[in-house]
Parts: structure tokens; C-alpha cells; sequence
């Protein structure tokens, strides 16, 4: 079945940017019935959404990170990536990849749910 | 954009119904009916429960279920079993721009 795995350093230096990349296995990341999207955990704390890509290379961010994230898709790897950039110590967290099905509205794309998640990845900003 | 609101902890005992609530404003739970919910244990991934306000992915036992009355969304477990403690995430789609918005979590102790 599809499965989904982060990879990447696990320790950034402040200012700097951190980089990772999510591995699509048992499926194509080609499909035009899901997105691809990442969302992450700071030690003890809730869920928040980064951003997502269709494998067209469209990409949705959130608006609190936008200035600093950039999400792309390599579909002949099967593999989407993420990079934040001018990272601080609030950046530490559990980083997740995750796949939306969604359906394309002439609002735009919505997604159901994230249905399907990596294990996740820690990220340490510290000098 | 804010998280929804999510109570910071609630229990029951084995056997037990509880509901946890979610609530978001109109450009988001009340505007959509895009609203998902999440399960997760320590050290774990997170684990789709509910999506849609009340559709059950196929294997999610059917003492799990979503609805929804304006703007707050609820999941309601009945029949409280201890795998059920857990941290329970909701989410809402939040229009083109904002997207998704999580709630802030909510810690499920089983008596």
C-alpha cells in the first residue's frame, strides 16, 4: 500500500535553511486525485499545516509561513520536498508528509483529509 | 490564522461516551463541510479518524462519529475503550486562501 517517508537533516542552524524531502512508495505521486502536503509538531504541542503541492507543481501555503517556505515535487523520483528558510528555535518540531484526496472546485482545490502520513521527522534548530 | 478551539483535555471511563468539541468561526468549520479529525499516540504519526464532519475511513471502528452545528464540529466516541487515550486533532478546510487550519488538540483520558 502507499506509504510515505520523510528524510533530512535532523539538526539546522538558526538563520539557516532547513530542507526535507518526502519519499511516495507504492503509489504515484502523479495522481490527479490527491495532493501532497506537509504539516508539523513542536515538541509537546498541536498540528500545524505548512503547505501543499499538486503534482502539477501548484503549490498552497499557509499564510503565517508563506514568506519562508517552498515546496516543490520531483514526480520522475516520486518525491515532493520542502524548504524553510531563516529558520529560529520556533521551527524546532516533528515535521510530517502527508496525502490529501482532494477535488478541484472553481474555488479553487479542497482537500478532504490527510488520509495518509510518513512517521514523521525531527527537525532541531540549534547552533 | 487562528487554530480552532479545541478543549485541552476530557475523559471518560471504559464503556463511556464522550464528545469533543471544535469550533472555528464561518470561514472555516461553518463554512465547509470539510472538517476531519485526528487521533494520535505518543510518539506516533497522526491517524485519520473522521473526514467530511461524519464519513468513517474504511477499518476506523463505528463507535467513532463526526458532526457538525454551525461552527463547532464534534467527534463523539462511544463505547470508550483504553486504546481510545489519545491526543484528537480536528481540522477544517478554511477557504482558497488559508486552506487548512488544525485545532489546537484535545488529550482523551480513559479512567
Amino acid at each position: 500500500q502507499l506509504q510515505l517517508q520523510e528524510s533530512g537533516p535532523g539538526l539546522v542552524k538558526p538563520s539557516e535553511t532547513l530542507s526535507l524531502t518526502c519519499t511516495v512508495s507504492g503509489g504515484s505521486i502523479s495522481s490527479s486525485s490527491y495532493y501532497w502536503g506537509w504539516i508539523r509538531q513542536p515538541p509537546g504541542k498541536g498540528l500545524e499545516w505548512i503547505g501543499s503541492i499538486y503534482y502539477s507543481g501548484s503549490t498552497y501555503y499557509n499564510p503565517s509561513l508563506k514568506s519562508r517556505v517552498t515546496i516543490s515535487v520531483d514526480t520522475s523520483k516520486n518525491q515532493f520536498s520542502l524548504k524553510l528558510s531563516s529558520v529560529t528555535a520556533a521551527d524546532t518540531a516533528v515535521y510530517y508528509c502527508a496525502r490529501a484526496p482532494i477535488m478541484i472546485t472553481f474555488g479553487g482545490v479542497i482537500a478532504h483529509a490527510f488520509d495518509i502520513w510518513g512517521q514523521g521527522t525531527m527537525v532541531t534548530v540549534s547552533s | 490564522q487562528s487554530a480552532l478551539t479545541q478543549p485541552r483535555s476530557v475523559s471518560g471511563s471504559p464503556g463511556q461516551s464522550v464528545t469533543i468539541s471544535c469550533t472555528g468561526t464561518s470561514s472555516d468549520v461553518g463554512g465547509y463541510n470539510y472538517v476531519s479529525w485526528y487521533q494520535q499516540h505518543p510518539g506516533k504519526a497522526p491517524k485519520l479518524m473522521i473526514y467530511d464532519v461524519s464519513k468513517r475511513p474504511s477499518g476506523v471502528p463505528d463507535r467513532f462519529s463526526g458532526s457538525k452545528s454551525g461552527n463547532t464540529a464534534s467527534l463523539t466516541i462511544s463505547g470508550l475503550q483504553a486504546e481510545d487515550e489519545a491526543d484528537y486533532y480536528c481540522c477544517s478546510y478554511a477557504g482558497s486562501y488559508t486552506l487548512e487550519v488544525f485545532g489546537g488538540g484535545t488529550k482523551l483520558t480513559v479512567l
